[in-house]
């Protein structure tokens, strides 16, 4: 079956400082592959998706590669800013059959400090 | 604006009381679906529907119900037989049920069972 494994947190960073939230994946066939963000008593927004091999995901700053032969999708940001702080979740998503579900990791909390 | 909204945002129950979470979507989706978030668990799915007047069980179904009887709304039912029904519970949706797209969230609505 499909399975996310990220990091565990809580991560807290100080402003500007750089940012890597390892995600690692369990799938079969060709996932498709997705990093979300939830700020405090909010629900999940896209922050980027890469939908095929060496293909890289960027948005606001944020950057992921899907590599396929490390089965690996981190997520990264050159400088954080106090309201980048919010839980991250990789997800996949199988183009195949079965596909109707995004499978999501536990998530990692992120705490930038001024 | 298009989105997906959930009512109520927050809620209280007492032990043995069903109760409905709604939620309603203008982005003309095919799917939907019903995610409960607890800490550190990530998300896991409870219902999803691919079409109209169709749905299917998730990984954690035992205590809930759902309908579909228009294209737009996807109910919840919290059922009594439900054990440890407070959690932050998720909608979301997609403009189809297979392949790489991403899923569109609501805000959440909060259970407490008192």
């Amino acid at each position: 079956g499909n399975s996310v494994t990220q990091m565990e947190g809580p991560v807290t960073l100080s402003e500007e400082a750089f940012l890597t939230i390892n995600c690692t994946y369990t799938a079969t066939g060709y996932p498709s592959l997705f990093w979300y963000v939830q700020y405090p008593g909010e629900g999940l927004q896209l922050l980027l998706k890469a939908t095929k091999a060496d293909d890289k995901g960027s948005n606001k700053g944020f950057e992921a590669t899907y590599r396929k032969e490390t089965t690996s999708f981190h997520l990264e940001k050159g400088s954080v800013q106090v309201s980048d702080s919010a839980v991250y979740f990789c997800a996949l998503k199988n183009s195949g059959a079965g596909s109707y579900q995004l499978t999501f990791g536990k998530g990692t909390k992120l705490s930038v400090i001024p | 604006d298009g989105g997906i909204t959930q009512s109520p945002k927050y809620l209280f129950r007492k032990e043995g009381q069903n109760v409905t979470l709604s939620c309603e979507q203008n982005l003309n989706h095919d799917a939907m679906y019903w995610y409960r978030q607890d800490p550190g668990q990530g998300l896991r799915l409870i219902y999803y529907s691919q079409i109209v007047n169709d749905f299917q069980k998730g990984d954690i179904a035992e205590g809930y119900s759902v309908s579909r009887e228009k294209k737009e709304s996807f109910p919840l039912t919290v059922t009594s037989a439900q054990k440890n029904p407070t959690a932050f519970y998720l909608c979301a949706s997609s403009p189809a049920p297979r392949g790489a797209g991403e899923l569109f969230f609501g805000e959440g609505s909060r259970l407490t069972v008192l």
